[in-house]
């Protein structure tokens, strides 16, 4: 079976201070990854998509930024946190590509930056 | 664009009370439609989907069915009990050139007291 895990579990960061957060997938190879954001109480912002080792597509412009290192390892991050960066951040994947492709999501990093 | 609106931003409930929950898209092509259920502190998990006219999705006592005429997903579910309790997603996927992106309404938070 398939499992995503998203570290940290949460955060509390200073603004302009500097960003990592991780993604992991077990149980399956190559498979299409994504980065979402939320804001507390708000609907899922698509962020990125990645469709293999290397090759990250944007899909908003957040003063942030992703990479995939490895075929199971998805990373977002920033140089300079902003306060609008707060929210919660959702990594997801999915077997197949196209838009009939269900996306599940792993359980989120909670971010607070003051 | 794309885009999915979502007419109820709470319900409230009691247990064993129908449930409906409207969805409506707008799309320039012939989407795939999603519903995905999110509890607090938790990533949304996918319910169901549907991929053409007529069809029906289904999962958990959730049902909606493809509406291309009036270009809607309404959820519905016979008897609600407390523990479906959560905020509600309608969402769209693109079946055009972009094929990775998910469009998600704005949520329905659906209370249901014992």
């Amino acid at each position: 079976a398939q499992t995503i895990h998203q570290w940290p579990v949460a955060e509390i960061k200073a603004v302009g201070s500097p960003l990592s957060l991780g993604c992991t997938i077990k149980g399956k190879s190559s498979p299409n990854l994504y980065w979402y954001w939320q804001a507390t109480g708000g609907t899922l912002q698509q962020l990125f998509y990645s469709i293999t080792v290397g090759q990250v597509e944007s899909v908003v412009q957040l003063n942030l930024s992703a990479s995939r290192p490895k075929d199971d390892q998805f990373i977002l991050s920033t140089e300079k946190l902003l306060l609008s960066h707060s929210g919660f951040y959702l990594c997801a994947w999915s077997l197949d590509w196209g838009g009939d492709a269900e996306q599940f999501f792993g359980p989120g990093t909670r971010l607070t930056v003051l | 664009g794309d885009s999915v609106t979502q007419t109820e931003g709470q319900v409230a409930l009691s247990e064993e009370d129908f449930l409906t929950i409207h969805c409506n898209y707008s799309a320039s092509g012939y989407p795939a439609l999603f519903w995905y259920v999110q509890y607090p502190g938790e990533g949304p998990q996918f319910l169901f989907r549907a991929s053409r006219d007529k069809e029906k999705g289904s999962s958990r006592g959730f049902e909606a069915t493809y509406d291309k005429g009036t270009t809607s997903f309404h959820l519905r579910k016979a008897s609600v009990q407390e523990s479906d309790s959560a905020v509600y997603y309608c969402a769209l996927g693109d079946r055009g050139n972009m094929g990775y992106k998910l469009t998600f309404g704005t949520g329905t938070s659906l209370l249901v007291d014992p």
